[in-house]
């Protein structure tokens, strides 16, 4: 059964600093990851999508890497800022299944 | 296209009540999920449809869960009988088929629901 964890649960960084949020996954046939944002008492906003095939995708300040072997997921958040503050949710597709599983969270502060 | 809606945004019910959740998906969008989320927590699957047919359905889904797809456009959810235990933020999603793997789940901006 595939469980994915994300550390750290939550944190609080000020404004500037570069971040990296961990996902992990027990089960490596993925069919890919995906990183989204939540804001609080709202649904999810898709961030990356990164294929199994794929070692890592980038928007604007955001980056997130795949290493399948490992059972790991990174979201990369370059030059954080107050905007930013939200949880940050990763979820993966098995292979055979179109669900997603996904992990508690991180909640992020970013503050001035 | 405004994303995939959601109605009702809130509902609070007495407990042992009937409530329904629709929602209407990106249009031309052929999946659509129905997820739960719990306070502090992740989503979790209920069920999807491909088109107007219901593929997976989670063992979260009791049989006091129903959903329908009837034209492949819209859903509804339905909880026959509430308990408080059902009270949670319950989340769609749309997506499609852009190549193969490539599958972005569009989120609507959930349905919150109290049980007393």
């Amino acid at each position: 059964k595939q469980e994915v964890t994300q550390i750290p649960a939550a944190l609080s960084v000020p404004e500037g600093e570069n971040l990296v949020l961990n996902c992990s996954f027990t089960d490596s046939a993925i069919y890919n990851l995906q990183w989204f944002r939540q804001d609080p008492g709202k649904g999810l906003t898709s961030l990356l999508l990164i294929q199994s095939s794929q070692r890592e995708q980038t928007s604007g300040r955001l980056n997130a890497s795949l290493d399948k072997s490992s059972g790991r997921s990174t979201l990369y958040i370059a030059a954080s800022q107050p905007g930013d503050s939200a949880t940050y949710l990763c979820a993966a597709r098995e292979h055979n299944t179109d669900k997603l599983i996904f992990g508690t969270g991180t909640r992020l502060q970013v503050f001035p | 296209d405004t994303g995939v809606s959601q109605d009702p945004r809130h509902k609070i019910t007495k407990r042992g009540q009937n409530v329904t959740f629709r929602c209407d998906p990106i249009s031309e969008h052929n999946r659509l999920y129905w997820y739960r989320q719990t306070l502090g927590q992740g989503p979790e699957f209920l069920t999807y449809f491909q088109n107007e047919a219901q593929l997976e359905k989670s063992r979260l889904l009791s049989d006091r869960f129903s959903a329908e797809r009837p034209k492949g456009s819209f859903s509804t959810l339905e909880i026959q009988r509430t308990e408080q235990g059902d009270s949670a933020m319950y989340l769609c999603a749309s997506s499609t088929i852009l190549g193969q793997g490539e599958e972005t789940q569009y989120f609507g901006p959930g349905t919150r629901l109290l049980v007393l």
